[in-house]
């Protein structure tokens, strides 16, 4: 099955930097890519997401990359802000069978 | 616009109990996705279905089940709860074409 390592696991940049969170994923038929961020207690938040036909994707502050070929996809917050603060997992799925598999996820901390 | 809602939202329950956690998809959204958070950990997925019928299958334990009724809500149904089984229980709502919006989900305590 479907195996997504996400890195890092904790990051930590000063306000106005640029944050990126980097994942591989194992099952070559997986050909969708979200990003979802989840603030402590709260539900997980479609982000972004990005299908295995397009290479990058943007979003106003929000980026995401993907190389099919070998297996890696990032997301990229630039301008970074306090209200960025929270955990942000990568996942992957399939159109054979649509489940999400999640990353382990990044805690981001934004620095004043 | 409207989202995916859960009931309860908290529930706490004894060793050996059951429980059922119920589920509203988006209107219009054809499939629910049932997930399972622990403490610091990522989503771990249970169970999904489709148009009502079960269509995959993830780490659910045997003494888990679910269903989708007519109306496409869907409910979990728990049993014999044990200490681990304590988590937050996300559904998530999808139309076709991968995307899940998640719902506020329900956090189980089990003591």
């Amino acid at each position: 099955g479907e195996n997504v390592e996400q890195h890092p696991s904790t990051l930590s940049v000063q306000e106005g930097d640029s944050a990126v969170i980097k994942c591989t994923y194992s099952d070559s038929a997986s050909n969708y890519f979200p990003w979802y961020k989840q603030e402590l207690g709260k539900r997980p938040q479609l982000i972004i997401d990005i299908r295995s036909n397009v290479g990058e994707k943007k979003d106003q502050r929000i980026a995401v990359t993907l190389n099919k070929t070998a297996k890696h996809f990032s997301l990229h917050i630039t301008e970074t802000q306090p209200e960025d603060s929270a955990v942000y997992f990568c996942a992957a799925s399939s159109h054979r069978d649509d489940k999400i598999i999640f990353g382990k996820g990044t805690r981001l901390h934004i620095l004043p | 616009a409207a989202g995916v809602i859960q009931s309860p939202r908290h529930l706490i329950k004894e060793k050996r109990e059951t429980a059922t956690l119920k589920c509203y998809p988006i209107p219009r959204h054809d499939t629910v996705y049932w997930y399972q958070q622990g403490p610091g950990q990522d989503p771990q997925f249970l169970i999904s279905f489709y148009e009502k019928m079960q269509s995959d299958k993830g780490s659910i334990p045997d003494r888990f089940s679910a269903q989708q009724f007519s109306d496409y809500h869907s409910e979990l149904n728990m049993s014999s709860l044990e200490l681990g089984d304590s988590a937050l229980y996300f559904c998530a709502s999808s139309p076709a074409g991968n995307e899940q919006y998640f719902g506020p989900g329900t956090r189980l305590t089990v003591t």
